[in-house]
């Protein structure tokens, strides 16, 4: 069965500075996909980034990029120029099965901002 | 996202009560995800529906939970005689058929509190 881990439960960052958290998974799959969702407390879940895992080049969405390392089966996102608004569960979520499957996720990663 | 709407945003129930969700996709969207969040947890998959179909089913709990969408009408997550462990935040998710970016759009979520 695939899973997702999250293997930091807090992660804290100064503000304009670079933070990176961490994902695995695990899949007999070869086709899939990836993602990195926010969680602000107004409980929204708002796509971050996402990465196909045949492609390897690294998604980029302007401060978002993310190190995704097929064989290893890691998936990092990393946050540049971090902002207060960043503050935020990061969740790390596999999707698998074609166009058509579910999401599983990991538990997250809460990330703070300190000023 | 605006664009799917749940309600209510909150819902308090006693035990043995029934709980309703309602979910209603935005426009061209035809495929809806729930999935059930327990606290410090990430998203768990329940059911994937399509317009008046059930296509899977296979993370719902087998007694006192159902799901439907129905041609007309939003869809609807109902649970039966709940009980405290019921307590959770449920989101929906939707996509459009053929996207190509296979992004999902979630809603804001409904946080049942049973008491």
């Amino acid at each position: 069965a695939q899973t997702v881990t999250q293997s930091q439960p807090e992660m804290s960052v100064q503000e304009a500075e670079t933070v990176t958290l961490s994902c695995t998974y695990d899949t007999s799959e070869s086709d899939y996909y990836l993602f990195w969702y926010k969680q602000p407390p107004s409980r929204q879940m708002i796509l971050v980034i996402r990465q196909e895992a045949y492609k390897q080049q690294n998604a980029t969405e302007n401060r978002f990029s993310v190190n995704f390392q097929k064989a290893a089966k890691s998936f990092s996102l990393k946050i540049s120029d971090s902002q207060l608004g960043d503050a935020a569960m990061y969740f790390c979520a596999y999707k698998y099965g074609g166009s058509q499957g579910n999401l599983i996720f990991g538990k997250g990663t809460k990330l703070s901002v300190k000023p | 996202n605006a664009g799917v709407m749940q309600n209510p945003r909150h819902l308090v129930r006693r035990r043995g009560q029934e709980a309703r969700l309602r979910c209603s996709p935005m426009k061209g969207h035809s495929h809806v995800y729930w999935y059930r969040q327990l606290p410090e947890e990430g998203l768990k998959f329940m059911v994937y529906l399509q317009k008046e179909n059930i296509i899977d089913e296979s993370g719902m709990p087998k007694e006192r939970f159902s799901a439907e969408f129905p041609k007309e009408g939003p869809s609807i997550l109902r649970i039966q005689q709940v009980v405290r462990g019921d307590s959770a935040a449920y989101f929906c998710a939707t996509y459009r058929s053929l996207t190509p970016d296979y992004g999902y759009t979630f809603g804001s979520g409904t946080r049942l509190t049973v008491v």
